[in-house]
Order: structure tokens, then C-alpha cells, then sequence
């Protein structure tokens, strides 16, 4: 069963700072894994979705990787703003089932 | 423009009462899905349709129903046996059902609060 692991929780930095959050996964037999927002109290929005045969996708000021090997994705995120602040998760397919694994999310705050 | 589409925005449910989410896509994808997203968890499948007039359990399905009679439309009920039905409902849809060897990007509805009175 695929598990879904997002570290840390909880992540505040200042405004103009890049970051990184992490992202890992127990089963890497995975052909993708995809990078979602999440306002408080709205539905997610899709980011990013790399595929296994790219190791980096990236879109404007976001840049996701994918390392099957050591089962980690990471989400870069340069030159943060304050409309970054959000939650932000991370999912994996879980091998052997038609469906999708999310994680906890983290739940960035970016300081003005 | 197109998109899917979740009613109400919030919902109240008494002790013992039955009540219907509408999930609503206009996007021509096959698969649909139903999520619940609980404070500190992450989004956990409720139910899954690759196609019409087909839908499959996902982790937990116990006190939920859904149907598909249309492509477009992927109602969840939320049965009096689901014993604490407060959550966030999250609806989606993807070109095709996700596998293990490939994923389409899922799109989101803004989600139905439901609470129970």
C-alpha cells in the first residue's frame, strides 16, 4: 500500500526567500506524482505533475523533481510571495489500485 | 467555462438523516472520484467511477453510496450509518481513472462542508 509522507507540517518564511518542501513515498513503482495547492476552504489546484521518465518539471517560479530510487519528490519554490501562502500536497498512485495517495500537506506561510 | 462544480457549499445534517453532495463536470472526463479531507489528514478516497453506470469502494465507503447514471454527474449520499460524517467533501474528475502506471492530473471541485447538527 502506498504511503504518502509530507515534511514539515508546517513551514513560514519570509517574503523573497526560496524553499523547498518534501515530499516521500513507499512505493516507487510509480509512473508520476503530482503537486497540488490548497486555499483554506477551497477544493486543490493542480501544479504540477511530473512523470517518472522527467526528473524536473517546472512551471514559472515552480520547479518539482522526482527521484524514484530514493522514493522523494521535492517542490521548489523561488522568490516566494505572500499569494504562495497555502497548503501545499503532494500524491502518488498507489500501485495496484486505480486511485491516487495523498499526503498531510504543508501548510506554508510566507511573511510580507 | 469548463469545470466541475459542487453543491451545496455547506451542508447541515441531523442525527439519523440522509443527505445527497452533487458533483457536476462539464470537462467530457470519464473518471470521477470522491474524496474526504479531515483536519491533520490527508484526502481519503471514498468512491471511485472510471465510466458510466460503473463505480468501485475506495479506503472508506462504509456509510456512503454513489451513483453514475451520467457521465457529467457523480453524486455521493451520506448515509445515517456513516457515524461522523463531519468533514470537507472534495469531488474530481480525470480524463481517465488513475493506475498504477498512469496518472492523469485530477481537477477539483471547491469542495461541500458538512456538519452535523
Amino acid at each position: 500500500k502506498q504511503e504518502v509522507t509530507q515534511i514539515p507540517a508546517a513551514l513560514s518564511v519570509p517574503e523573497g526567500e526560496n524553499l523547498v518542501l518534501n515530499c516521500s513515498f513507499t512505493d516507487s513503482a510509480i509512473y508520476n506524482l503530482q503537486w497540488f495547492r490548497q486555499d483554506p476552504g477551497k477544493g486543490l489546484t493542480s501544479l504540477l505533475l511530473i512523470q517518472s521518465s522527467q526528473r524536473e518539471q517546472t512551471s514559472g517560479r515552480l520547479n518539482a523533481s522526482l527521484d524514484k530510487s530514493s522514493g522523494r519528490s521535492t517542490l521548489y519554490i523561488a522568490a516566494s510571495q505572500p499569494g504562495d501562502s497555502a497548503t501545499y500536497l503532494c500524491a502518488a498512485p498507489s500501485g495496484g489500485y486505480q486511485k491516487v495517495t495523498f499526503g498531510t500537506g504543508t501548510k506554508l506561510q510566507v511573511i510580507p | 467555462d469548463g469545470g466541475i462544480t459542487q453543491s451545496p457549499k455547506y451542508l447541515f445534517r441531523k442525527e439519523g438523516q440522509n443527505v445527497t453532495l452533487s458533483c457536476e463536470q462539464n470537462l467530457n472526463h470519464d473518471a470521477m472520484y470522491w474524496y474526504r479531507q479531515d483536519p491533520g489528514q490527508g484526502l481519503r478516497l471514498i468512491y471511485y467511477s472510471q465510466i458510466v453506470n460503473d463505480f468501485q469502494k475506495g479506503d472508506i465507503a462504509e456509510g456512503y453510496s454513489v451513483s453514475r447514471e451520467k457521465k457529467e454527474s457523480f453524486p455521493l449520499t451520506v448515509t445515517s450509518a456513516q457515524k461522523n460524517p463531519t468533514a470537507f467533501y472534495l469531488c474530481a474528475s480525470s480524463i481517465e481513472a488513475a493506475t498504477s502506471f498512469s496518472t492523469d492530473t485530477q481537477y477539483f471541485g471547491p469542495g461541500t462542508r458538512l456538519t452535523v447538527l
